[in-house]
């Protein structure tokens, strides 16, 4: 079985600031990983993957995120965060060997971010 | 193509009552997905459907709730009996379902709150 843990429930940060909300999973098995955002009323979006190769991974918005094996982590990143980036983070595995293709969501990151 | 669609955005109703929610996928996703998320979690796996076969259904899934996809289009979710703790949103999203790599895509949700 997965899990994942996203440590931080909320993390305010004033704008063109840089931010790093963190992500740990627990598996027996090797994974994908995934990050998603929530903005209010709406579905989830795609941000970025992780599924072979280099372990930075860039996706859409200016973020990016780090792969680590050893820490089981997978940490996202933007270097200036805009007030248009306020929503809900979520990160995500899934099995890679589970023909679902289901996902494992960690309880969320709400960005705050400020002017 | 419009995305994934779901309707009603809200429904209320009153203990005990059933209700069904609708998913219109993107018109070429063969693979349907049902998720619950509940206030400050991430989203919880429910049930997919691959065409129009249920291929797995979470233990989440209890009696009371029933899926289909008659046609391998939309697809609905039906509660019966419905109890407060099914408060939450009903997050539906599509994907082609040889390639997990683009993600899913999903609609915005329906809310449902149980008085």
């Amino acid at each position: 079985a997965q899990s994942v843990t996203q440590l931080d429930s909320q993390v305010p940060v004033f704008e063109e600031a840089p931010v790093e909300l963190r992500c740990n999973y627990s598996s027996s098995v090797s994974v994908y990983l995934f990050w998603y955002v929530q903005y209010p009323n709406q579905g989830l979006q795609l941000l970025l993957k992780y599924l072979s190769g280099s372990t930075l991974v860039k996706g859409i918005n200016g973020f990016e995120a780090e792969f680590n094996k050893s820490q089981t982590s997978f940490h996202l990143r933007k270097p200036s965060v805009h007030i248009s980036d306020t929503a809900e983070y979520f990160c995500a595995v899934s099995d890679t060997k589970d023909s679902s293709y289901k996902l494992i969501f960690g309880s969320g990151t709400r960005l705050l971010v400020r002017p | 193509d419009t995305g994934v669609s779901q309707n009603p955005r809200h429904k209320i109703t009153k203990r005990g009552q059933n209700v069904t929610f609708r998913c219109d996928p993107i018109s070429e996703h063969n693979r349907l997905y049902w998720y619950r998320q509940t206030l400050g979690q991430g989203p919880e796996f429910l049930t997919y459907f691959q065409n129009e076969a249920q291929l797995e259904k979470s233990r989440l899934l209890s009696d009371r709730f029933s899926a289909e996809r008659p046609k391998g289009s939309f697809s609905t979710l039906e509660i019966q009996r419905t109890e407060q703790g099914d408060s939450a949103m009903y997050l539906c999203a599509s994907s082609l379902g040889r390639y997990r790599g683009n993600g899913y895509t999903f609609g915005s949700g329906t809310r449902l709150t149980v008085v």
